[in-house]
């Protein structure tokens, strides 16, 4: 089945700089990526996803870039905020989308003011 | 429209007995999945159900089973409880099969087994 691996596990930002979380995957046929964001005690919120005929998608400061070909997939926060800070969770579609999602185990960003 | 909801939020059970959750999916949506969250293992998926079909299944014991009804509403049953199971149960639903289609998330239901 697929596997997402989430890189990293923690990171620490200045208010204003930029964080990137990166992640990748091993079944070539999965198609869809979602990126969640977890506040302490809430539910996981859909914030971006890509799919698998796209390179890359913004959402005012937050982007998605998909790379197929190395099955990897990244979410950049520009000029973060306070409010930014929570964990994220990358995913992945396996076998097409037949599969249910598999989530990455999380990076607890944190934005130091 | 109203968001995914799950009942009850929280349950406190003993080893060896069994429970049942259920989750209301935004509606028009047809899609329900079920996942497990826990700090060790994170996000782990347990089923999906679409039009009242077991679509896939995670790699979960016969334990954990579900149902889902006309309406879309789903439950979620575990047998003989065991410590393990401790965990948040979260729920999602979809507007058609999740193969790349978004999942909202309800609430959770937080099981305690002692």
């Amino acid at each position: 089945g697929e596997n997402v691996e989430q890189h990293p596990s923690t990171l620490s930002v200045q208010e204003g700089d930029s964080a990137v979380i990166k992640c990748t995957y091993s079944d070539s046929a999965s198609n869809y990526f979602p990126w969640y964001k977890q506040e302490l005690g809430k539910r996981p919120q859909l914030i971006i996803d890509i799919r698998s005929n796209v390179g890359e998608k913004k959402d005012q400061r937050i982007a998605v870039t998909l790379n197929k070909t190395a099955k990897h997939f990244s979410l950049h926060i520009t000029e973060t905020q306070p409010e930014d800070s929570a964990v994220y969770f990358c995913a992945a579609s396996g076998r097409g989308g037949a599969d249910g999602l598999t989530f990455g185990k999380g990076t607890h960003l944190i934005i130091q003011p | 429209k109203a968001g995914v909801t799950q009942t009850p939020r929280y349950l406190i059970k003993t080893r060896g007995q069994q429970v049942t959750l259920s989750c209301s999916p935004i509606s028009g949506h047809r899609s329900v999945s079920w996942y497990q969250q826990t700090p060790g293992q994170g996000l782990q998926f347990l089923f999906e159900y679409f039009s009242e079909t077991q679509r896939n299944k995670g790699n979960f014991p016969g334990r954990f089973s579900g149902r889902q009804f006309s309406n879309s509403r789903s439950e979620m049953n575990v047998s003989t409880l065991e410590l393990g199971d401790s965990a948040l149960y979260l729920c999602a639903s979809s507007l058609v099969s999740t193969g790349g289609y978004e999942q909202y998330f309800g609430p959770g239901t937080r099981l305690t087994v002692t």
